[in-house]
């Protein structure tokens, strides 16, 4: 059984302060995929960011980085110098590889709110 | 390029009726999956259609169903309706079909039972 934990909440943060969303998953499987997800007050949620489990690669993209680590089975997103634009609702998600790939385990979500 | 597309927006129900809920994905994609989304439970997954087939399925009675049609269009259908069927049911489809790909979501039919 597939399992992710955001232990987070809720974070509030003062515009462009750094803020780390934190990530915890569970798998028995050896491919993966892990996923950031957005959802704004709008409803609609956007994908962010993807990572596969052979690649431990952190990356930086724009205001957005990300640190993979499979030994702590985590996949934390930053976001640096935050923006108010960027309070949503952010989701961390597991999806096997294979015939299963379609079904993606979501965490509960990480409420962010940036303050002006 | 056209994003999934899901109707109705919004619905009201009583006890015990059914509802269909419609997704059209993005040209091209042969996967859509559905999930219920409510404030306490977070994002559910309710089952994944790959052309025409249910590829996967999660843990709800069988009160939920759906198909896929051979345009991809797929719909669901809640019969029996429950006070607890209250909530957001999105929509997504992906382009790959092993994994790897992203979700796109529509924006959701929020479902209010009363």
């Amino acid at each position: 059984a597939q399992k992710v934990t955001q232990a987070q909440t809720e974070i509030s943060v003062v515009e462009k302060e750094d803020v780390t969303l934190d990530c915890v998953y569970e798998t028995r499987d050896t491919t993966y995929y892990l996923f950031w997800y957005k959802q704004p007050p709008s409803g609609e949620l956007v994908f962010l960011i993807r990572r596969n489990s052979f690649d431990e690669q952190n990356e930086i993209s724009g205001r957005y980085s990300w640190n993979f680590q499979k030994s702590t089975s985590s996949f934390n997103f930053t976001i640096t110098a935050s923006q108010v634009v960027d309070s949503a609702v952010y989701f961390c998600a597991l999806s096997p590889w294979g015939t299963n790939a379609g079904k993606s385990t979501f965490g509960d979500g990480t409420t962010l709110t940036v303050k002006p | 390029k056209a994003g999934v597309t899901q109707t109705p927006r919004y619905l009201i129900k009583t006890r015990g009726q059914q509802v269909t809920l419609s997704c059209s994905p993005i040209s091209g994609h042969r996967s859509v999956s559905w999930y219920q989304q409510t404030p306490g439970q977070g994002l559910q997954f309710l089952f994944e259609y790959f052309s025409e087939t249910q590829r996967n399925k999660g843990n709800f009675p069988g009160r939920f169903s759906g198909r896929q049609f051979s345009n991809s269009r797929s719909e669901m259908n809640v019969s029996t309706l429950e006070l607890g069927d209250s909530a957001l049911y999105l929509c997504a489809s992906s382009l790959v079909a092993l994994g790897g790909g992203e979700l796109f979501f529509g924006e959701g039919s929020r479902l209010t039972v009363l």
